[in-house]
C-alpha cells in the first residue's frame, strides 16, 4: 500500500521560505512515477504547484514557478517543496501526491496546513 | 487555463438514493485527463474515477464517470454511509492541472 505523509512546519513568517516534505512509503520513488504537491487555501479550490520525475525532470504551475522548487531524496525516499517569499495568500493546506502520466493522481498525502503569518 | 465549474455545490441526499454530480469545461477536454477525486475530512483524497469513466482499483462498482468535450458527469447509483464527502473533478490540459471547486454530498 502506498503511503505519502507530509511534514514541516506549520507557521511561517511574511517574506520566507515554506519547506515541506513528503514521505513515501510502500513504494520506491527511484522506480518512476511523478511526485509533487497540490494546495488548497481555506474556503477555496484546489491549486496544483507542481511535479518532480525521480530522474529530476520538473514541472511547475506558471503561476507559481518563480518561487518554487520541487527536490527528491531517493536515499530517503521523499520528496521535498520550498516555496519562497511567502504572502498570507499561500496560507493553504498542502498536499503532497503521487501523479500517473500526465492524467491523474493516484494517492495523495492528509494534507498539512501551513499558515503565513508574523 | 481550463476552468471546472462543478454543480451542485452542495446536495443532499438520503442513503439508497441516486446522486448525480456534474462537472463542467470552459473549452474541451481530453477525456483521458479527467479524472474524480471523494475526500472526507482530515483523510487523503481517494481517486475514483480516471481517464473520464475508468473505475479505479478498489473502487465500488456503483461509481461511475462519463462524459466528453466539456461536460461531465459522476454518479453514484446508491448512496452508501460512507459515500457522504466532497467530491472534486479535475483535468490535465495546456501544461497545466486545474481542479473544480467541489460538490459536498450531505446526508439529507
Amino acid at each position: 500500500q502506498v503511503q505519502l505523509q507530509e511534514s514541516g512546519p506549520g507557521l511561517v513568517k511574511p517574506s520566507e521560505t515554506l519547506s515541506l516534505t513528503c514521505n513515501v512509503s510502500g513504494y520506491s520513488i527511484s522506480n518512476g512515477y511523478y511526485w509533487g504537491w497540490i494546495r488548497q487555501p481555506p474556503g477555496k479550490g484546489l491549486e496544483w504547484i507542481g511535479n518532480m520525475y525521480h530522474s529530476g525532470t520538473t514541472y511547475y504551475n506558471p503561476s507559481l514557478k518563480s518561487r518554487v522548487t520541487i527536490s527528491v531524496d531517493t536515499s530517503k525516499n521523499q520528496f521535498s517543496l520550498k516555496l519562497s517569499s511567502v504572502t498570507a495568500a499561500d496560507t493553504a493546506v498542502y498536499y503532497c501526491a503521487r501523479r500517473v502520466g500526465t492524467t491523474y493522481f493516484d494517492y495523495w498525502g492528509q494534507g498539512t496546513l501551513v499558515t503565513v503569518s508574523s | 487555463e481550463i476552468v471546472l465549474t462543478q454543480s451542485p455545490g452542495t446536495l443532499s441526499l438520503s442513503p439508497g438514493e441516486r446522486a448525480t454530480l456534474s462537472c463542467r469545461a470552459s473549452q474541451s477536454v481530453s477525456s483521458s485527463s479527467l479524472a474524480w477525486y471523494q475526500q472526507k475530512p482530515g483523510q487523503a483524497a481517494r481517486l475514483l474515477i480516471y481517464g473520464a469513466s475508468s473505475r479505479a482499483t478498489g473502487i465500488p462498482a456503483r461509481f461511475s464517470g462519463s462524459g466528453s468535450g466539456t461536460d461531465f458527469t459522476l454518479t453514484v447509483s446508491r448512496l452508501e454511509p460512507e459515500d457522504f464527502a466532497v467530491y472534486y473533478c479535475q483535468q490535465y490540459g495546456s501544461s497545466l492541472y486545474t481542479f473544480g471547486q467541489g460538490t459536498k454530498l450531505e446526508i439529507k
